[in-house]
């Protein structure tokens, strides 16, 4: 069955580096993979959708890169802020659905201390 | 407008009573979605609607009633619901065909049954 794996249940960074956050997929062949955050009681905001012709993918702060040799996502944020603080989830389309919904990953719990 | 609203944003309910959530988007989108989400999981697909028809039912329990009246409305009617059914329910839309566009999520209703 199809599986999305987000390794690290927390990451603990200091303000001003790099956060690099992991999503890998086994039995899938996904065209799409997005990334949303999450902050506590509140839904997903989307972030970015990167195809699996695309190899990288930036917005402002944020890059994501795609390898579908490795079946694995990695999501950077540069210069982090206390306020990136928040659980960020991977996402991909359900195979095989012919509406398109997606499942998501466990999430990583990015806290970036001051 | 690119707001998904649900209401209400807070539900106290008894196993014997009949609720309803609801969302509402004015987006245009043609696919919409319900999802429930457990404490430290992620959000987990129950219904799809595309064009106001349901196309996906995630094998949801019955006392779980979708109902989508306009392409801008979607509900979820509870009915005899168990306190294990106590999660935050996530209402999404997206142009249909997600996946490959990005699903904008409603703030979501936080639901406890007693």
């Amino acid at each position: 069955s199809q599986k999305i794996e987000q390794n690290s249940e927390a990451l603990n960074i200091q303000e001003g580096k790099t956060a690099t956050l992991t999503c890998n997929y086994t039995n899938y062949s996904p065209a799409y993979l997005q990334w949303y955050r999450q902050d506590p009681g509140r839904g997903p905001v989307f972030l970015l959708l990167i195809r699996e012709n695309e190899k990288e993918k930036r917005k402002e702060r944020l890059k994501v890169t795609f390898d579908t040799t490795l079946k694995q996502s990695l999501f950077h944020i540069t210069a982090s802020q206390p306020a990136d603080s928040a659980t960020y989830l991977c996402a991909l389309e359900n195979y095989g659905g012919s509406q398109g919904n997606l499942i998501f990953g466990k999430g990583t719990k990015l806290s970036v201390k001051p | 407008d690119t707001e998904v609203t649900q209401t209400p944003k807070h539900l106290v309910m008894g196993m014997t009573n009949k609720k309803s959530l609801k969302c509402e988007q004015h987006m245009g989108h043609r696919a919409m979605y319900w999802y429930k989400q457990k404490a430290k999981k992620p959000p987990e697909l129950m219904f799809v609607y595309s064009y106001e028809k349901l196309s996906i039912n995630e094998s949801v329990p019955s006392r779980f009633s979708p109902e989508c009246p306009n392409s801008s409305l979607l509900n979820l009617h509870l009915h005899a619901l168990q306190p294990e059914d106590s999660a935050l329910y996530l209402c999404a839309s997206s142009q249909a065909g997600l996946g490959s566009t990005e699903a904008f999520f409603g703030q979501g209703t936080r639901l406890t049954v007693v």
